[in-house]
């Protein structure tokens, strides 16, 4: 089991530029959450996909999507990126049969924006 | 609003020594409480997670505890290593019925920065 995957590990960007960040879930889960990251912060959740809709959103500008594809794998994409868009981006999936609904965590994609 | 506070935010300790670290919240409806270990510009990783019923739970040299009544829980961590360098964040579950929160289900504290030093 891979477990949770995410690529790339890191990006360079500038600003005004998109990007497009990817993400597996683990075995067996169908659900796949998408959380940002500030230096010396707590996670931010952006949102939530399932059965390939968006559940749940968190306070993002529409700059930022998603989408979720047949197969559980999601995308964010980020729009006219800011400088304030640099962040840990973390991906974390969870199933039906999660205990607790524990959600299991990526690596996560670093994105500079300079 | 729903809100997790964590102390100290940082912490320095040597290699051997035991230490604890605190979480309040703010939280309704609360379903779970979990810890979650996260490495420099890595992803976190699950301690434990306690529901309302659960006042300790141990996952080896860490232990969780919670009290459901004043909203508080503990990591401690005995016998500290260089390894347990690390950011810990305590994570408070909403009731996954109650979707719609544009927090999400999970509520984060800002984490304690733990570094174990030689």
């Amino acid at each position: 089991d891979a477990g949770v995957t995410q690529s790339p590990t890191h990006l360079i960007k500038t600003r005004g530029q998109q990007v497009t960040l990817r993400c597996s879930p683990k075995s067996g889960h169908d659900t796949v959450s998408w959380y940002q990251q500030a230096l010396g912060q707590g996670p931010q959740f952006i949102f939530q996909y399932y059965e390939e809709e968006e559940r749940q959103r968190g306070n993002f500008p529409d700059r930022f999507s998603g989408h979720q594809f047949p197969n559980y794998s999601s995308e964010l994409n980020v729009n006219a990126l800011l400088l304030g868009d640099s962040a840990l981006y973390l991906c974390a999936s969870q199933g039906r049969d999660s205990y607790q609904g524990e959600q299991f965590f990526g690596p996560g994609t670093r994105l500079t924006v300079l | 609003k729903n809100q997790v506070e964590q102390s100290p935010q940082s912490l320095i300790i040597l290699e051997g020594k035991n230490c604890t670290l605190q979480c309040n919240y703010t939280v309704s409806p609360f379903s779970n409480l979990r810890w979650y270990k996260q490495d420099t510009g890595r992803g976190p990783v699950s301690l434990t997670i306690m529901t309302f019923s659960e006042n300790t739970k141990s996952n080896g040299r860490y232990t969780a505890t919670l009290d459901a009544d004043t909203k508080q829980s503990s990591l401690h961590i005995t016998a500290s290593q260089l390894s347990d360098s690390a950011s810990y964040i305590c994570v408070v579950s909403v009731n996954p019925l109650n979707y719609g929160g544009s927090q999400g289900n999970l509520i984060f504290g800002k984490g304690t920065k733990l570094s174990v030093k030689p």
